[in-house]
């Protein structure tokens, strides 16, 4: 149990670029989350799956957002066409059940 | 009205004394409640959860929940430097078949040597 990867650890982009993001889970998790966390916040649910299925997805992110877990393994979110008010850190979590989340360490994007 | 709610703070209390965090939720249906410790720059931890009304204790961490008045809180006994992080509170919310945690902004916590 190597814990929850995400990569990159950093991401600098320039406005209007795509970026996207991946997350290994702890390999037994079905359960994995996105999060986005910004200075002084607490993170902000962006979108949960189960095992491949996508259950939900947050009414605040736009059209511009999207995720994918293929085969319920890694996932990955995408942003395109990226705007300053991306800038956050992205976390990605996994849990088996429902007690509690283990977060990986986080994305900090950067768009300028 | 939000979701969840903490006292941003900061709040700083001397080594060796009782520090207290306190968090409300709004959902009456939630049934398990959250503690994730942050520090600065890094991604939250997982301290301690709590689903039953009433105390729960492990090492120099308390949490204590009271559903009636839809609020948690977490006392942290001799509080050393190394406590000091931001706090969060997290409240697990099921709608639909999804469920989540939903982060209240945090409490930072500052240990004085």
């Amino acid at each position: 149990d190597t814990g929850v990867s995400q990569n990159p650890r950093h991401k600098i982009t320039k406005r209007g670029q795509n970026v996207t993001f991946r997350c290994d889970p702890i390999s037994e998790h079905n359960r994995l989350y996105w999060y986005r966390q910004t200075l002084g916040q607490g993170p902000e649910f962006l979108t949960y799956f189960q095992n491949e299925a996508q259950l939900e997805k947050s009414r605040l992110l736009s059209d511009r957002f999207s995720a994918e877990r293929p085969k319920g393994s890694f996932s990955t979110l995408e942003i395109q066409r990226t705007e300053q008010g991306d800038s956050a850190m992205y976390l990605c979590a996994s849990s088996l059940a429902f007690y509690g989340y283990t977060f990986g360490s986080g994305t900090r994007l950067t768009v300028v | 009205q939000k979701e969840v709610e903490q006292n941003s703070g900061p709040l700083s209390v001397p080594e060796g004394a009782i520090a207290s965090l306190n968090c409300t939720y709004s959902d009456r249906g939630s049934q398990s409640f959250f503690w994730y410790r942050q520090y600065s720059g890094k991604s939250p931890e997982l301290i301690m959860f709590i689903y039953s009304n009433g105390d729960k204790e492990d090492g120099r961490f308390t949490a204590q929940l009271n559903k009636a008045s839809q609020y948690v809180s977490l006392l942290i006994r001799d509080s050393q430097p190394s406590d000091s992080a931001t706090y969060l509170c997290a409240v697990n919310m099921a709608q639909g078949g999804s469920e989540k945690l939903v982060f209240g902004k945090g409490t930072k916590l500052t240990v004085n040597p």
